[in-house]
């Protein structure tokens, strides 16, 4: 079993909606958590960060870390087509020197 | 401010031939990371280096070699190329010996073995 499990979609929804993306960990020690968006032919490119449990909002993104089901989301509001791309989430525990990703949910938003 | 840099983005190899992945970052960051992504499989760790002078394995460095030249340049050895070893490569490099506050990746490079 992966020690982080996300996943894969595709998710296809229409633009305006509330888009939740998530994932599940087994390893209790992760600490730090972060979602990634990669578009197309590119690079990942760091979206949220947070640290421990509790939400963390920018704009219309929220990421909210539920350590006690070990679980993590990440929710797009009122989502445009400019947020289709590949989302993957990445966690470690403290004082690591690499992250964990997930394989990463591809959202595609529908005009 | 280029951040890090992958040299070549598109690469195609025939079975047994070498070649080498360039990656160079300007941020004076520590730690230097070598990922492959493969569908379905997500991002998969080869080799990194958390400082300068030093390098480790990561989950599958089997046929591949790294080196790190110096703080800015992190490079990727393909001695004798495989079909298996079709992929996207990613570079990435962070400030520290630990990764708090995330990677920053490169564009990747593309390499198909025929």
């Amino acid at each position: 079993q992966k020690e982080v499990e996300q996943d894969p979609g595709p998710l296809s929804v229409p633009e305006g909606a509330i888009v939740s993306l998530n994932c599940t960990y087994s390893n209790s020690a992760f600490q730090y958590f972060m979602w990634y968006r990669q578009y197309s032919r590119k690079g990942p490119e760091l979206l949220m960060y947070t640290y421990s449990s509790g939400n963390k909002e920018d704009g219309r993104f929220t990421a909210q870390v539920d350590k006690s089901s070990k679980y993590i989301s990440l929710f797009i509001r009122d989502s445009q087509p400019s947020d289709s791309a590949t989302y993957l989430c990445a966690m470690s525990p403290w004082g690591a020197q690499k992250l964990v990703f997930g394989q990463g949910t591809r959202l595609t938003i529908n005009p | 401010n280029a951040g890090v840099t992958q040299t070549p983005k598109f690469q195609v190899l025939k079975t047994g031939q070498s070649m080498t992945l360039q990656c160079a970052q300007d941020m004076n960051h520590n730690s230097m990371y070598w990922y492959r992504q493969d569908p379905g499989m997500g991002l998969r760790l080869i080799y990194y280096s958390a400082s300068e002078g030093t390098t480790d394995k990561g989950e599958v460095p089997n046929g591949y070699n790294v080196s790190r030249l110096n703080k800015r340049e992190f490079s990727l050895r393909l001695e004798s190329a495989a079909p298996s070893q079709t992929s996207v490569y990613f570079c990435a490099s962070t400030v520290g010996g630990v990764v708090d506050y995330g990677y920053t990746f490169g564009s990747g490079t593309r390499l198909t073995v025929v």
